[in-house]
């Protein structure tokens, strides 16, 4: 079946730009899960939903940070007035309420200049 | 930070056994040991989980101690394609998210 897709795969913005990053979780799935991966390191969580609950954020590293899943479905992950710093791939995971294992989208990989 | 430490790199002969450790002294009686690989520009894969006994599926086999402070991923016949870096998670099995550590990077050799 279909698994987590993600757009755009790539993005290229310039240092002050807004940026939206599409998640499409499997369907069906409750938890959606974004995480920010820097060159050579593991990923660091960003923010957790259930359904269209963002029920953890903590993860946000400013609050140019934003996320929404306002049908329990489709998640977008905001960044307002990007900068260098923000340069990473940004992953998705989701993961049904049965089984908690979490199933990876392939990333968007962000480049600020 | 992450409540595993893995080996930051590992070489394998194509063909032979791979054999990755993982220390989670600290891991709680709720607690799964998951594993997960990455391989270059890709999201991370999902390859085996457990809580206590050992597992076995199509991609790899995961032998827990009887303590549970440490683990053994096991690739029983590894290929070129197996060459990632593998990631040791602990988690309780509800909706917590991961925590990563740097991995073990898996290199196979011809």
């Amino acid at each position: 079946g279909a698994g987590v897709s993600q757009s755009p795969r790539y993005k290229v913005a310039k240092r002050g730009q807004d940026v939206a990053l599409r998640c499409d979780p499997i369907s069906g799935h409750v938890s959606l899960f974004w995480y920010q991966q820097a060159l050579g390191q593991g990923p660091e969580f960003l923010t957790y939903f259930q359904n269209e609950a963002q029920l953890d954020k903590s993860g946000l590293p400013s609050d140019r940070f934003f996320a929404e899943r306002p049908e329990g479905s489709v998640s977008t992950l905001k960044i307002q007035r990007t900068q260098q710093e923000d340069s990473a791939v940004y992953l998705c995971a989701s993961s049904s309420q049965e089984q908690e294992t979490q199933y990876f989208g392939p990333g968007t990989r962000l480049l600020v200049l | 930070d992450a409540k595993t430490t893995q080996p930051p790199s590992m070489d394998c002969a194509e063909g032979r056994a791979a054999n990755l450790p993982c220390n989670h002294s600290t891991i709680s009686g709720n607690e799964y040991v998951y594993w997960y690989r990455q391989i270059h520009s890709q999201g991370p894969q999902y390859i085996i989980h457990g809580l206590k006994n050992n597992e076995t599926n199509e991609m790899a086999s995961l032998i827990i101690t009887e303590d549970r402070k440490s683990s053994t991923l096991i690739l029983p016949h590894a290929t070129l394609r197996d060459t990632a870096v593998y990631y040791c998670i602990v988690n309780p099995n509800y909706g917590q998210n991961f925590v990563f550590g740097p991995g073990t990077r898996l290199s196979v050799l011809p």
